[in-house]
Formats: C-alpha cells, structure tokens, sequence
C-alpha cells in the first residue's frame, strides 16, 4: 500500500522554467491537497480538489496551476518558475473531514 | 492573525520526561481534531485525533486533552524519547480545510 506518492522527490529549476508536480494516491479518497512548506513558516495550502473534477485555491494559489486528471492524481504546475517558488512541497489526501495522509514531499530549488 | 495559535514554538524537554504540546483554536463550532507529527525530511503523519464531545483520548504514550470552553487543546507525550523529535501540528479545520500554523518543534536532549 503506497499511500501518497509524490514525483520528483528533488528538482532545480531555472528562474522562468516550467515543470508538473505529480502526485497519486492509493486509498481512494475524494480530496487531495497541495502545501508548500518553508522555514519559519509552516504548511500554506496552495490548492485543492474537494472532489474529481473540482479544484478551488487555497492560501497560496498565484503561480500555480492545477489539474485534478481522476481521482487518483492531482498535480500542479509552475508554469514560470520564479525564486520565491523554491519550498518544499507537499501533496495530501483525505475523505472529507477524516485526516489528511502525506507523501514525502518535493524539495524544488529555482535559481 | 493565524487561526491556529500554538503558544511555545520551540520546546524542549529532557529524555524520559514528560512533554505538554499546546494548542489554541479559534472556531467554536470545530468538532474534530487531529494532532500530526513531522519528521525531519518527511511528511506529516497522524498521531492522534479527538472528537469535540470527549475531553480526553488516550494512546500509546500519547494523550489529547480537549477543553471547548477556552478552546484548547494540549498533547501530552510520556516518557518522552528521541524519536519524539520532531514537529508538531494540530490544524485548524474550516470547510473541511486544514490550515496549519507553523507547529511546535519538540527537541528531545539525551
């Protein structure tokens, strides 16, 4: 059982660069999440997907993109990587108001 | 301000002690809880949850006090040991929508 499972694990992206984060979960749940997480500052929610076929923003949302392609999979997109984007990252899901299960996360560096 | 106000961002206990993780919550009309712990490179994971019409739940060396009347919620760890190191997390949840503030960092001294 993989639970949540995040790809790439690391990534260095150029200022302007864009690239997907992917991520798929096992357990069959209706909501998945994504949160960037930076020193001193905690898990800001940048997206989320309540259900398949819905996505709404969350704290953190300019400069991403997301797609929620079934209901297994949930990525998010830089589409121009920008230095204020390097965090690492992380992907969740959950049903409904049970507690969340997070991959290991994605440590993005944009020189 | 953050809806999640944890009141020692930083504690640190010695091994075997016992630790006492705060945490104040804001929405009255929250009725479930749920306690996380961070390790370092890794993600979340569940420890622990409570649900508004208990005021205490036990686990393995784990216990969650819940008062609804100043809003608080205390996670206390016994015997605490180095792999308790760590982060500690207890969102806030409006709309079904976690919000995290930034934990309290559990440091455990041999």
């Amino acid at each position: 059982n993989a639970g949540v499972t995040q790809t790439p694990k690391f990534q260095v992206l150029k200022t302007g660069q864009s690239m997907t984060l992917q991520c798929a979960q096992d357990m069959n749940h209706n909501s998945m999440y994504w949160y960037r997480q930076d020193p001193g500052m905690g898990l800001r929610l940048i997206y989320y997907s309540a259900s398949e076929g819905t996505t709404d923003k969350g704290e953190v949302p300019n400069g991403y993109n997301v797609s929620r392609l079934n209901k297994r999979e949930f990525s998010l997109r830089l589409e121009s990587a920008a230095p204020s984007q390097t965090s690492v990252y992380f992907c969740a899901s959950s049903e409904r108001d049970r507690e969340l299960f997070f991959g290991e996360g994605s440590r993005l560096t944009v020189l | 301000g953050e809806s999640v106000g944890l009141h020692l961002p930083t504690l640190s206990v010695q091994e075997g002690d016992n630790s006492i993780i705060n945490c104040a919550y804001s929405n009255s009309a929250s009725d479930y809880f749920i306690w996380y712990k961070q390790e370092s490179g890794k993600g979340p994971q569940f420890i622990i949850d409570i649900r508004s019409n208990m005021d205490k739940r036990q686990g393995q060396r784990v216990t969650v006090l819940l008062n609804k009347t100043v809003k608080h919620l205390s996670l206390q760890i016994a015997a605490t040991q180095p792999g308790d190191s760590a982060v500690y997390f207890c969102p806030e949840r409006g709309s079904y929508i976690p919000t995290f503030g930034r934990g309290t960092s559990l440091i455990v001294h041999p």
